[in-house]
């Protein structure tokens, strides 16, 4: 089964900082892993998705996420907050194989302080 | 291209009724999956149809329905509402084959009383 881990519910960076979300996943055989952000009363927007070509993908609004086999990680980054990036950010995970279902983590709440 | 879109947006309901929500996948998209997201149990899978097929089911209990008409548009239904049913529900499309991302809709906000 696959499952994903995101470590730290509640982030809190300062405006201009570096931005790090963790992520590791659970996989049995190589994954699709996805980075999605909320914000409030809306759904899920991808921000960027991995599928095995290039180990560091970059997405939108400057986001970025580095596959790393070794570590079953896949951590977000963005190198300057700005406060429009204080959302709700998912991982989730798919392998491909049990139809297209997806894995999401619990979430990690990002805000960004002035 | 039109995103997918979910009606009703919000939803009141009290105890005991059932409700159907609907979804409209991306034009092409034939997976469509349902998704329940409360702040106690964040994100939960409740289902993926395909061709008009259950492919996936996630550990929800029989009130919980779903079914995917030839056109791809698809209806959850939750009957006999109860307190812990309130959530926000989410639907979201995507093509057929791996690596595909899913694309959501705004979700429908059910709140039972």
């Amino acid at each position: 089964a696959q499952s994903v881990t995101q470590l730290g519910s509640h982030v809190s960076v300062s405006e201009g900082a570096l931005v790090l979300l963790r992520c590791n996943y659970s996989s049995s055989v190589p994954p699709y892993l996805f980075w999605y952000v909320q914000y409030p009363n809306q759904g899920l927007q991808l921000l960027l998705k991995y599928t095995s070509a290039a180990t560091l993908v970059k997405g939108i609004n400057g986001f970025e996420a580095e596959f790393k086999k070794s570590e079953t990680s896949f951590h977000l980054t963005k190198p300057s907050a700005h406060m429009s990036d204080a959302a709700e950010y998912f991982c989730a995970v798919s392998d491909g194989r049990t139809g297209n279902q997806f894995y999401f983590g619990t979430g990690t709440s990002l805000t960004v302080i002035p | 291209k039109a995103g997918v879109t979910q009606t009703p947006r919000y939803l009141i309901k009290t105890r005991g009724q059932q409700v159907t929500l609907s979804c409209s996948p991306i034009s092409g998209h034939r997976s469509v999956s349902w998704y329940q997201q409360t702040p106690g149990q964040g994100l939960q899978f409740l289902f993926e149809y395909f061709s008009e097929t259950q492919r996936n089911k996630g550990n929800f209990p029989g009130r919980f329905s779903g079914r995917q008409f030839s056109n791809s548009r698809s209806e959850m239904n939750v009957s006999t509402l109860e307190l812990g049913d309130s959530a926000l529900y989410l639907c979201a499309s995507s093509l057929e084959g791996q690596g595909y991302e899913q694309y959501f809709g705004p979700g429908t906000r059910l709140t039972v009383t």
